[in-house]
């Protein structure tokens, strides 16, 4: 079965400070892996994902991620946070081993909040 | 890339009635999935649709109560039926068609059930 740990329900960090939102996963085999943001009243915007290849990946809005197979982690990176990156942070994962198409196994979310 | 269109963006309902929920994406897809987001909390995955054959449901949820049409490649419902304030949530139906690639996401609808 899959799983992600995200053991912060909420993170706060000043404006200009780097940014940290941890995610841990857990699947049978290798995971893809996906960061989504949600903002008040909308839908979910992916950010970046993870499928081979470098473990650092870089996404929108200067968002980045490492994938550390060792510590099974994925975590969520920013060098320098600004206030409009106030939002609800979602990790997901799928196991590549699964055949077809499955849907993403999602953490419970973690509140960023960047304070001016 | 999909582009997914989700109505109502919002509803406040009568507990006892119905609502039916639209998905329409702008490419044909082979799977879409419908997700719940209580108040507060992660996704959770109410089924999986596939054109042309039953939805899937996992545990906790079925078909009575949720019931779900697909009809063709771009287009979805899902139905709350028989609504109890407990099912005031936000639905989301989601859309990824390769294994690798993201999904993506309707904007979500905010349903309150009085």
């Amino acid at each position: 079965a899959q799983s992600v740990a995200q053991p912060e329900d909420q993170v706060n960090v000043a404006e200009g400070n780097p940014l940290t939102v941890k995610c841990t996963y857990s699947v049978s085999g290798n995971p893809y892996l996906f960061w989504y943001v949600q903002y008040p009243n909308r839908g979910l915007q992916f950010l970046l994902k993870y499928i081979t290849g470098d473990n650092l990946v870089k996404g929108s809005y200067g968002f980045e991620a490492e994938f550390n197979k060792s510590q099974t982690s994925f975590h969520l990176k920013k060098p320098s946070a600004l206030v409009s990156d106030s939002a609800l942070y979602f990790c997901a994962v799928r196991d590549r081993e699964c055949s077809g198409n499955t849907p993403l196994v999602f953490g419970k979310g973690t509140r960023l909040s960047v304070i001016a | 890339s999909a582009v997914i269109s989700q109505k109502p963006s919002r509803d406040i309902c009568q507990r006892g009635t119905s609502l039916t929920i639209q998905c329409q994406v702008d490419s044909q897809v082979t799977m879409m999935f419908w997700y719940r987001q209580q108040p507060g909390q992660s996704l959770t995955l109410i089924a999986t649709a596939n054109q042309g054959s039953e939805a899937t449901y996992e545990s906790g949820f079925v078909i009575d109560k949720f019931p779900i049409s697909r009809p063709n490649l771009t287009f979805s419902t899902l139905t709350v039926s028989n609504m109890s304030p407990e099912d005031s949530s936000i639905y989301l139906c989601s859309v990824s068609d390769i294994p690798n690639t993201e999904a993506f996401f309707g904007q979500g609808t905010r349903l309150t059930v009085v």
